[in-house]
């Protein structure tokens, strides 16, 4: 069965660096979501992306976070220079046809992210 | 408050049990979710349902819109049903944004 790809599965960078956290979703999907968890607390909405734009972004994702799909393949998510806060695991996630029109949600196994 | 409330926080049951997981929700939605968040980590889909009641094997999830809550109901439950029970709502107008509750953990025993 398809599946999303997370890479790669723990990341630990120093605080002030620049992350990219890499997915590559379901080949036929067209809609792309990520997602946090700061551990011990519930799964946040950051943003998703449709037709190579940002369709919908929460609070959370301010101008330090971006996200791009350089290629026919990887959906990318980049916090330009990461704060401890930023520690948490980020999901990647896939829809055919978006979750507003009733296609279901492929999650990755997530990245964790640790700031030092 | 949020807008999203899971009952109970924590479950322990005997494999063989009928488990109940509940979710109350504040806001006008166009459809609910319950992920599994397995022990590693990883998420998967369970059900998405917008009325009435699905079944999938031996988890039933059903919704009341009028109440605004919905149950996960697991038959015969098993050890390797434990795991945390997550509910989502997405929002009435053409939103992609979901809004997660903070999750049940349910531990099965043999």
């Amino acid at each position: 069965e398809p599946e999303v790809t997370q890479t790669p599965s723990h990341q630990v960078t120093q605080m002030g660096q620049e992350v990219i956290l890499r997915c590559v979703p379901i080949s036929n999907h067209l809609y792309f979501y990520w997602y946090r968890q700061i551990l011990g607390q519930k799964v946040e909405f950051l943003v998703s992306f449709y037709n190579n734009e940002i369709s919908e972004k929460s609070e959370i994702f301010d101008d330090q976070f971006s996200v791009e799909r350089p290629d026919g393949s990887n959906f990318t998510l980049k916090i330009r220079s990461t704060k401890l806060e930023d520690s948490a695991m980020y999901f990647c996630a896939s829809s055919e046809q978006g979750i507003s029109r009733g296609s279901p949600l492929h999650f990755g196994n997530g990245t964790r992210l640790t700031v030092t | 408050k949020n807008e999203v409330e899971q009952s109970p926080q924590n479950l322990t049951a005997q494999e063989g049990e009928f488990i109940t997981i509940n979710c109350s929700y504040s806001v006008g939605i166009s459809a609910l979710h319950w992920l599994q968040q397995h022990p590693g980590g990883g998420i998967v889909s369970l059900f998405m349902l917008s009325s009435g009641k699905k079944k999938h094997g031996r988890l039933i999830a059903t919704i009341n819109i009028q109440e605004k809550h919905s149950s996960l109901h697991i038959t015969a439950s098993h050890p390797r049903d434990s795991a945390v029970y997550i509910c989502a709502v997405l929002g009435s107008y053409n939103t992609d944004k979901l809004i997660f509750g903070t999750g049940t953990r349910l531990q099965v025993f043999p």
